[in-house]
C-alpha cells in the first residue's frame, strides 16, 4: 500500500524559529511535492521534485526551501517562519506519468 | 486567481438527491483528477480523466472531461450522507510535474 508520512501532524511556534516539517514515502516513487492548504483557496504547490537532487518551484515557493538527498525523504524547511505561513501542509508522491497522487496526512502549523 | 474555478464552493441536500459540481478553466490540461477530503485528512484520489470527451463511472459518482480539456464536472446520483465531504479537482499541465487545485466544494448529505 502506497504510503506518505509526515511528522509533526501538529506545529505551533514563533516568528523567525526555523522549522523542519519531514515526509518519508514507502514506494519509492520518483516525484514528491509539497502543498499548502488554505480556505477559499484549495492546494496550492509549494515545491516539487522529480528525483533525487532534482527540485523546483510550485506557485507559492517564497519562504520555503526543500531538499532530496534519498528518494523516500523529502522535508520542507522553513527559515525563518512567518505568521502568513500559518497553514495546513501536505506532502504528496506519484509515479512518472501515471498522474494519481498519494498525500499524507496532513501538518497543521500555526506560527504565532 | 485560480486555474480552476470550482462551483459550487457549497452544497448542502438531502439523502437521495443529485448534484453536479464544476471545475471550469481557460487552460488546457494534459490529466484531470478529482479527489475527496475528509476534515483531518490528506486528499484520496477518486478518478484521473485523460481524454477530452471522457466519462467515468464509480458506482454512484460520473466524471466527464470536455472535449477541449479545460473543464471538468462531478455528477453524485442519490446522494448519501457517507459523501459528505470536500471535493477538489486538479489539473495536471503537460509537464505533469505541477498541479493546479480548484478552491474545492464543501458538501454536505443531510439523512
Amino acid at each position: 500500500e502506497a504510503q506518505v508520512t509526515q511528522n509533526p501532524r501538529y506545529l505551533i511556534t514563533v516568528t523567525g524559529k526555523k522549522l523542519t516539517v519531514t515526509c518519508s514515502q514507502n514506494m519509492n516513487h520518483e516525484y514528491m511535492s509539497w502543498y499548502r492548504q488554505d480556505p477559499g483557496l484549495g492546494l496550492r504547490q509549494i515545491y516539487y521534485s522529480m528525483n533525487v537532487e532534482v527540485t523546483d518551484k510550485g506557485d507559492v515557493p517564497e519562504g520555503y526551501k526543500v531538499s532530496r538527498k534519498e528518494k523516500r525523504n523529502f522535508p520542507l524547511i522553513l527559515e525563518s517562519p512567518s505568521p502568513n505561513q500559518t497553514s495546513l501542509y501536505f506532502c504528496a508522491k506519484w509515479e512518472d506519468r501515471v498522474y494519481e497522487q498519494y498525500f499524507g496526512p496532513g501538518t497543521r502549523l500555526t506560527v504565532t | 486567481t485560480q486555474l480552476l474555478e470550482q462551483s459550487p464552493q457549497f452544497l448542502s441536500i438531502q439523502e437521495g438527491e443529485n448534484l453536479t459540481v464544476y471545475c471550469n478553466s481557460s487552460s488546457v490540461f494534459s490529466s484531470l483528477q478529482w479527489y475527496r477530503q475528509e476534515p483531518g485528512e490528506g486528499p484520496v484520489l477518486l478518478v484521473t480523466v485523460v481524454t477530452g470527451g471522457e466519462v467515468k463511472k464509480l458506482k454512484r459518482l460520473t466524471f466527464q472531461f470536455g472535449d477541449a480539456r479545460k473543464d471538468s464536472s462531478l455528477h453524485i446520483t442519490a446522494a448519501q450522507p457517507g459523501d459528505t465531504g470536500l471535493y477538489l479537482c486538479a489539473g495536471a499541465q503537460y509537464n505533469f510535474n505541477k498541479f493546479y487545485f480548484g478552491s474545492g466544494t464543501k458538501l454536505n448529505v443531510k439523512p
